[in-house]
């Protein structure tokens, strides 16, 4: 089993739809979550990142954290064809560590 | 725009050689990280390095190896290739000490 698990998808969500993305993990020390977006043959693209349990907004995307469940979540709100890409979750033990990523799920937002 | 560069975009070889991939952190980032992409592994950590130590080590093949030089930039050195190589290679830069990696393009090995 992996460390960190992502459902793959593909997600196909409609414009305008609002985007519920998740990742579990196991282990319990993960103290720094993050969410990548990769456009295919590109690098990770830092959206957003988050300190422990709790909410962080950022424009249309909301990063959600539940230490409790191991279970973390990025919203995105009035999807738009452009976010069409796979999101990445990454979480690390301490600032500066190495990330660990969860398989990515791949979003289609469909005009 | 990320701010990391990564040389070359693609490299294509044959298995046996031995290729060099080239990084460059953003400016003022001291941590260089490297990662690996393939399909069937997804993104995993190889190796980092701060202000020209190594820091951390991942699950690296003893066929590779990085050094981090005084510039900062950062070379990963993959010799003996195998098919099984043929992925994307990432770096990924940090001021040291912080929590956000900036990744760069990556280069896209091909091992035939």
């Amino acid at each position: 089993q992996k460390e960190v698990e992502q459902d793959p998808g593909p997600l196909s969500v409609p414009e305008g739809a609002i985007v519920s993305l998740n990742c579990t993990y196991s282990n319990s020390a993960f103290q720094y979550f993050m969410w990548y977006r990769q456009y295919s043959r590109k690098g990770p693209e830092l959206l957003m990142y988050t300190y422990s349990s709790g909410n962080k907004e950022d424009g249309r995307f909301t990063a959600q954290v539940d230490k409790s469940s191991k279970y973390i979540s990025l919203f995105i709100r009035d999807s738009q064809p452009s976010d069409s890409a796979t999101y990445l979750c990454a979480m690390s033990l301490n600032a500066g560590n190495m990330l660990t990523f969860g398989g990515g799920t791949r979003l289609m937002v469909k005009p | 725009d990320s701010g990391v560069t990564q040389t070359p975009k693609h490299l294509i070889t044959a298995t046996g050689q031995r290729v060099t991939l080239r990084c460059s952190p953003r400016s003022g980032d001291l941590s260089v990280y490297w990662y690996q992409q393939s399909l069937d592994q997804g993104l995993q950590f190889l190796i980092q390095y701060y202000n020209g130590e190594e820091r951390a080590k991942g699950n690296i093949l003893e066929r590779f190896s990085a050094q981090q030089f005084p510039d900062l930039h950062s070379e990963l050195n993959l010799s003996s290739l195998e098919l099984g190589d043929s992925a994307l290679y990432f770096c990924a830069s940090s001021v040291g000490g912080q929590e956000t990696q900036y990744f760069g393009p990556g280069t896209r090995l091909l091992v035939l």
